[in-house]
């Protein structure tokens, strides 16, 4: 079964700063895809990067990117020059290759706060 | 172009009676897929749709729950009796996936969510 742990419940950065959250995943499947959600005080759900477990490269989108570390089974995301916008839930989720497994599954989260 | 469609956006309701939150997908898409969020339990799976036919609802929590997808652009997920546990966030979310995916890739966008409460 496919497990997503994010070990931080809650993270403090200065404005500016450039800030880490954990990802670790277990999975047997060899094909999967590990995405980052963030969620906002508002409720939705904002999809920020997807990282494929083939692809070669790190995956990036503007102020953020993905440190994937295969071998370790870690996913974490880095956001560079944080912003007080930037405070919100943050969701690690992985998802398998076939249609049977078609489903995300969720880590617990990581509560950002971005201080002025 | 439109995102995922939910509504109600917010309900509160009456222990017992039936609630129907209702979903469109985004056109094009797929999958369908109900998503609940609570504090106690995060976001849970409760029943995802391929090309209209549920392939996994082991997440549905006893009888009361039920999900219906008529058609490529619609669904509703149905409690009945309701109670105050059922109290959460109810994510609708869709993707496209064509064949087999190699990676998962085909990324799953949520609606904004539907906010139930009941009294």
């Amino acid at each position: 079964a496919q497990k997503i742990t994010q070990t931080q419940p809650g993270m403090f950065v200065q404005e500016k700063e450039a800030v880490t959250l954990d990802c670790t995943y277990d999975t047997s499947d060899p094909s999967y895809g590990l995405f980052w959600y963030k969620q906002p005080s508002s409720g939705e759900m904002i999809f920020l990067i997807y990282q494929g477990s083939y692809d070669q490269q790190n995956a990036t989108e503007g102020r953020y990117s993905l440190n994937f570390q295969k071998a370790r089974k870690s996913a974490n995301l880095v956001i560079s020059a944080s912003q007080l916008g930037d405070s919100a839930m943050y969701f690690c989720a992985m998802r398998g290759p076939n249609q049977g497994a078609q489903k995300l599954v969720f880590g617990q989260g990581t509560r950002l706060t971005i201080n002025p | 172009d439109a995102g995922v469609i939910q509504s109600p956006r917010h309900e509160v309701t009456e222990m017992g009676q039936e609630v129907t939150l209702r979903c469109k997908p985004i056109s094009g898409h797929n999958s369908l897929f109900w998503y609940r969020q609570t504090m106690m339990r995060g976001l849970e799976l409760l029943i995802y749709f391929n090309n209209n036919v549920p392939i996994d609802d082991s997440g549905m929590p006893e009888d009361r729950f039920s999900a219906k997808m008529p058609n490529a652009s619609f669904s509703t997920l149905k409690i009945q009796p309701s109670e105050p546990r059922d109290s959460a966030v109810y994510f609708c979310a869709s993707s496209l996936v064509l064949g087999i995916l190699r990676t998962g890739s085909n990324t799953i966008y949520f609606g904004e969510g539907s906010w139930l409460t009941v009294v």
